[in-house]
């Protein structure tokens, strides 16, 4: 079965310092990954797709960026944080075609991590 | 992909079905209608999807208009465990990125 990790669950960082979240995903091979960030009572919002290993797509411009160095290994980084960076990113899976047990274009998400920049 | 409306909040009285309704009136003919909905501090969990037929399975009955610029999701028999935020999605099955583009949402409120 494949399973979506996403560490650390919670984190707590200064103002311009650096951050690595990072995500896995088991039991799949080739999945189309993506990164979302949910500020406080606000809706998901897409930060980053990738549909491929080096192949990144950026949604919106911002200090984050992302890199996808193995298939199934997605980080969300940035050098300097900022207040605004603060919210709840989660890690994304999109089930491809043919694969047993799950529905095709279904979307799977991390247990997610709480960012804190203060 | 389309762009969806959805009303911010609603609420039920548990045991009751629940109507969450969608505008998305510039959907294309090949895009396909999705829910997920989001329970507190979690990611998304898909619920139902469809085209242009009604569809229903073990969590809700989706409810498609036959011009497609609208739909309703159905919670058959709403329970204290279904409160959460429940997006709308529209998009291309099999389009180049598979981008998944969320809302604010419907945020639904079960009562006792």
């Amino acid at each position: 079965s494949q399973t979506i990790h996403q560490w650390p669950a919670t984190l707590v960082q200064p103002v311009g310092s650096p951050l690595s979240l990072e995500c896995t995903v088991e039991g799949t091979s080739n999945p189309n990954l993506y990164w979302y960030r949910q500020a406080a009572g606000r809706g998901l919002q897409l930060l980053f797709y990738s549909v491929g290993i080096g192949q990144i797509s950026s949604e919106v411009p911002q200090n984050l960026s992302a890199s996808r160095p193995q298939d199934r290994q997605f980080i969300l980084s940035s050098k300097k944080l900022l207040l605004s960076d603060s919210g709840f990113y989660l890690c994304a899976w999109l089930s491809p075609p043919g694969l047993a047990g799950r529905r095709y274009n279904e979307q799977f998400f991390g247990p997610g991590t709480r960012l804190t920049v203060l | 992909d389309a762009k969806t409306t959805q009303p911010p909040s609603m609420d039920c009285a548990e045991g009751r079905a629940a109507n969450l309704p969608c505008n998305h009136s510039t959907i294309s003919g090949n895009e396909y209608v999705y829910w997920y909905r989001q329970i507190h501090s979690q990611g998304p969990q898909y619920i139902i999807h469809g085209l242009k037929n009604n569809e229903t399975n073990e969590m809700a009955s989706l409810i498609i208009t036959e011009d497609r610029k609208s739909s309703t999701l159905i919670l058959p028999h709403a329970t204290l465990r279904d409160t959460a935020v429940y997006y709308c999605i529209v998009r291309v099955d099999g389009s180049s990125g598979d981008k998944l583009t969320f809302g604010t949402g419907t945020r639904l409120a079960v009562r006792p």
